[in-house]
């Protein structure tokens, strides 16, 4: 029930299109949905967040659509451009009783082709 | 958001040997999280670390194995103990401002 589980484990697209990454959950305690980009060597790094509140958000070329009664959010990147190209992660979180907790999808390998 | 300064950035360990990794974050925040991710995998949190108390482990991972300290708001250590091969990953730190901002990592190699 902790799971969240992401798809498709690689992804390839031309430059300009549009990148979509899907993440599914079980867990309804889950309160605040981000995503993470990393590139090799480097830590992740958070790119937008959702709250289960919110449909919809949109920061720049990136949009997160949330889903809350099917459990399922996903990552849109518009115009998607060779350095796009990176290792990208759902996470969920939890919290209780002073804890909280990030459990991450298993992350997408995304590949942006000239 | 926070910075967090992570060392040392890399090393290869001996087998049986214990490595510290050191986590310094740009501002004060209760809670400090450490995470392991395994070549090619998603993260896994290994323990958070509040100051001034024991930190809090998940399941799989044991304080005798990965002894945290916290000793004030802005710095926690990771020791990864006794290392064998397995123990072969990247150990993240993160915490909680503005979002969970993630240090760069320490990728350890046991041979």
């Amino acid at each position: 029930q902790q799971q969240v589980k992401q798809s498709p484990q690689s992804l390839i697209v031309q430059k300009g299109g549009i990148s979509i990454i899907n993440c599914a959950y079980e867990n309804t305690a889950f309160d605040y949905f981000p995503w993470y980009q990393q590139f090799p060597g480097k830590g992740p790094a958070l790119l937008i967040a959702i709250r289960p509140d919110v449909s919809e958000k949109k920061e720049g070329r990136f949009t997160i659509s949330f889903n809350k009664s099917a459990k399922q959010f996903s990552l849109h990147i518009m115009d998607s451009q060779p350095g796009d190209s990176a290792t990208y992660f759902c996470a969920a979180r939890t919290q209780w009783e002073g804890n909280e907790k990030l459990t991450f999808g298993t992350g997408t390998r995304l590949t942006i082709i000239p | 958001s926070a910075v967090i300064s992570q060392k040392p950035s890399r090393d290869i360990c001996q087998r049986g040997t214990s490595l510290t990794i050191q986590c310094q974050v740009d501002s004060q925040v209760t809670m400090m999280f450490w995470y392991r991710q395994q070549p090619g995998q998603s993260l896994t949190l290994i323990a958070t670390a509040n100051q001034g108390s024991e930190a809090t482990y998940e399941s799989g991972f044991v304080i005798d194995k990965f002894p945290i300290s916290r000793p004030n708001l802005t710095f926690s250590t990771l020791t990864v103990s006794n290392m064998s091969p397995e123990d072969s990953s990247i150990y993240l730190c993160s915490v909680e401002e503005y979002g969970y901002t993630f240090g760069s990592g320490t990728r350890l190699t046991v041979v």
